[in-house]
């Protein structure tokens, strides 16, 4: 499986600011995952990242408010941008390594805004 | 209809006692699934794979029933370390070939002296 190491681990802005969380893999990956967590519910699919291309974003979710990047293969950004309180959450990246493997997650961006 | 379904629980079990999860899945095109443990405050973990004619590892037991898409995961003898949230993931396929995870909002469980 892979290794992903996800910055920051956590963080408390004010509101109208931006956060860009970071993921970086130790292999090569095709596809990215960014996801939401909200307490107590599972995790929401934001946007699928491929390298070279646009992202896909999930209904709900658009580009202006979490613009994505994929630089190359083992490399990913997510920003949120102009902050609420709404968006207090666990954002957590994902990859998968092979159908059978299921997917590694990095240990995840714990966010309050204030 | 939510596309992937689960009891969210708490189960509260003594230890040793043997529980088990459902999770139902609207898709009948989807074409892997795994169940995944995330403990407070970190991420999900693959717990394992669900094959078609079952597995088991150690006190774990999954099955996939595709005629009624439900998978399940058995858990025997249960360890106050086992307790955790435990999630369902339904992988579908997308344009383009490739495979979105859909994730279950979790089962709850407690195991108890």
């Amino acid at each position: 499986s892979a290794v992903i190491s996800q910055k920051p681990s956590r963080d408390i802005c004010q509101r109208g600011t931006s956060l860009t969380i970071q993921c970086q893999v130790d292999s090569q990956v095709t596809m990215m995952f960014w996801y939401r967590q909200q307490p107590g519910q599972s995790l929401t699919l934001i946007a699928t990242a491929n390298q070279g291309s646009e992202a896909t974003y999930e209904s709900g979710f658009v580009i202006d408010k979490f613009p994505i990047s994929r630089p190359n293969l083992t490399f990913s950004t997510l920003t949120v941008s102009n902050m609420s309180p709404e968006d207090s959450s666990i954002y957590l990246c994902s990859v998968q390594i092979g159908q059978e493997y299921g997917y590694t997650f990095g240990s995840g961006t714990r966010l309050t805004v204030v | 209809r939510k596309e992937v379904e689960q009891d969210p629980g708490p189960f509260n079990v003594p230890e040793g006692a043997t529980v088990a999860f459902n999770c139902t899945y609207s898709n009948s095109a989807s074409q892997s699934f795994f169940w995944y443990r995330q403990d407070c405050r970190k991420e999900p973990k693959l717990l394992m794979s669900v094959y078609s004619s079952g597995n088991e590892d150690g006190r774990f037991t999954a099955q996939l029933n595709r005629a009624s898409q439900y998978i399940s995961l058995l858990i025997r003898d249960s360890k106050l370390s086992d307790s955790a949230t435990y999630l369902c993931v339904v992988n579908s396929g997308a344009s383009g070939g490739s495979y979105i995870p859909t994730f279950g909002r979790g089962t709850s469980l407690i195991v108890h002296p």
